[in-house]
């Protein structure tokens, strides 16, 4: 099956710096990565997503780049807020298992004012 | 966008009682829902898939006769957790997929989630 990981475990930033998070995956058919936001006692909100018919997707402050040939992928925040604090996760799935995700092990943003 | 409903949002039983979790798909169909166990500072584990109209696909581990899924209709799913024990306690959390698979449009929503506590 497939095994994402995830790294770093923790990251602490000041606020406007960027921050990055990096996935790794197994399964060389896994073609979608999403990444979701999860704030304390709530569940998970779709951030970002890509597929792997695409390199790079961004969105305002948020980008996602992919690597097929190495089989990872990354979160990137510019301009950090506070509010950007947060527990991010990112999973891979085969869109044709009707999204069935594997999820990393989770990173914790701290975003320092 | 999309919203998945899930209720209640906090439960406290006691060892031995059943507790059922819902979980609706409030503006769109969904065929398929799953259902994740988080512990505190971990990530989400897959715990089975709930396909309506038959029976659910459980994970390795997972107890069926222990975690009871029923999805009988296109909106809702159900989690029961069957006499409950201390060890039962976790963060349960559902999801649906919105379209069809492989579809360009199919994205996973999250419900907020159920904090089970069992005395």
């Amino acid at each position: 099956g497939e095994n994402v990981e995830q790294h770093p475990s923790t990251l602490s930033v000041q606020e406007g710096d960027s921050a990055v998070i990096k996935c790794t995956y197994s399964d060389s058919a896994s073609n979608y990565f999403p990444w979701y936001k999860q704030e304390l006692g709530k569940g998970p909100q779709l951030i970002i997503d890509i597929r792997s018919n695409v390199g790079e997707k961004k969105d305002q402050r948020i980008a996602v780049t992919l690597n097929k040939t190495a089989k990872h992928f990354s979160l990137h925040i510019t301009e950090t807020q506070p509010e950007d604090s947060a527990v991010y996760f990112c999973a891979a799935s085969k869109r044709d298992n009707f999204n069935k995700f594997y999820f990393g092990s989770g990173t914790k943003l701290n975003v320092k004012p | 966008g999309a919203v998945v409903s899930q209720h209640p949002s906090w439960v406290i039983c006691k060892s031995g009682t059943s507790v059922k979790i819902e979980c609706r798909s409030l503006d769109f169909q969904a065929t398929t829902m799953f259902w994740y166990r988080q512990f505190p500072k971990q990530s989400l584990m897959l715990m089975a898939t709930s396909n309506e109209g038959s029976k659910a696909t459980y994970e390795q581990g997972v107890e069926k006769d222990k975690f009871l899924i029923n999805h009988a209709s296109l909106t809702l799913s159900t989690l029961t957790v069957t006499s409950a024990h201390p060890e039962d306690s976790s963060f349960y959390i559902c999801s649906a997929p919105t379209g069809l698979a492989g579809g360009a449009k199919n994205i996973q929503y999250f419900g907020a989630g159920t904090r089970l506590s069992v005395l």
